[in-house]
């Protein structure tokens, strides 16, 4: 049973360009939520997708946005990159939106320059 | 909202010894507790989670944690590490009953385990 998975697993990309990040979640889980983890600290919530919709947001402008498919893959879109955008981005799923267990991914280095 | 503080940013540990990592979180409504582990270049993976019932929680690979509610603490402890536990560990916090699950994590701790 293959876990999360995510793409690419780095990246590169220059300032103002725009990056597509994709994530299928674990088999049977329907909920996709995404982090962003920069160098030396936590994991931050950017926005939770279920049911195709987004259903959660943190503290991200509206540069992110997201989408989630009918098979529960879910993709991340960070437009007009800036060199703070520069981090982790880490995918995790879940059974459904209120279970408490989340699985996640290897994540995707993005590296603005 | 929750925030989450993980006290020590870096814990060197001589192997065999013990550990204890400390966490302190505050919310206005009742919360699930986490501890995940990173490895460099990987993602997160659950070492063990409190619900609710008995404070103290045993997680995998020998880790334990008790939850202290009246301290909002959730230390997280081994009894003897091992050169493989050298790595990063996020406590974090779920909301209960709320719509969506999403993790509030604290800014992490790196153990460095020496032989």
């Amino acid at each position: 049973d293959a876990g999360v998975t995510q793409s690419p697993t780095h990246l590169i990309k220059t300032r103002g360009q725009q990056v597509t990040l994709r994530c299928s979640p674990k088999s049977g889980h329907d909920t996709v939520s995404w982090y962003q983890q920069a160098l030396g600290q936590g994991p931050q919530f950017i926005f939770q997708y279920y049911e195709e919709e987004e259903r959660q947001r943190g503290n991200f402008p509206d540069r992110f946005s997201g989408h989630q498919f009918p098979n529960y893959s879910s993709e991340l879109n960070v437009n007009a990159l800036l060199l703070g955008d520069s981090a982790l981005y880490l995918c995790a799923s879940s059974l459904t939106q209120n279970t408490y267990e989340q699985y996640f991914g290897p994540g995707t280095r993005l590296t603005v320059t | 909202a929750q925030s989450v503080t993980q006290l020590d940013s870096q814990v060197p540990v001589f192997e065999e010894a013990p550990v204890e990592l400390r966490c302190n979180y505050s919310s206005s409504v009742s919360v699930y507790l986490f501890w995940y582990v990173q490895y460099p270049n990987q993602g997160l993976q659950l070492l063990l989670k409190y619900l609710s019932g008995s404070t103290l929680v045993k997680g995998i690979n020998g880790f334990e944690a008790e939850f202290n509610k009246s301290q909002t603490s959730f230390h997280l402890r081994k009894p003897s590490v091992h050169i493989s536990d050298t790595a990063e560990y996020f406590c974090a916090v779920s909301v209960l009953k709320a719509a969506g699950n999403k993790l509030t994590f604290g800014g992490g701790t790196r153990v460095l385990v020496k032989p």
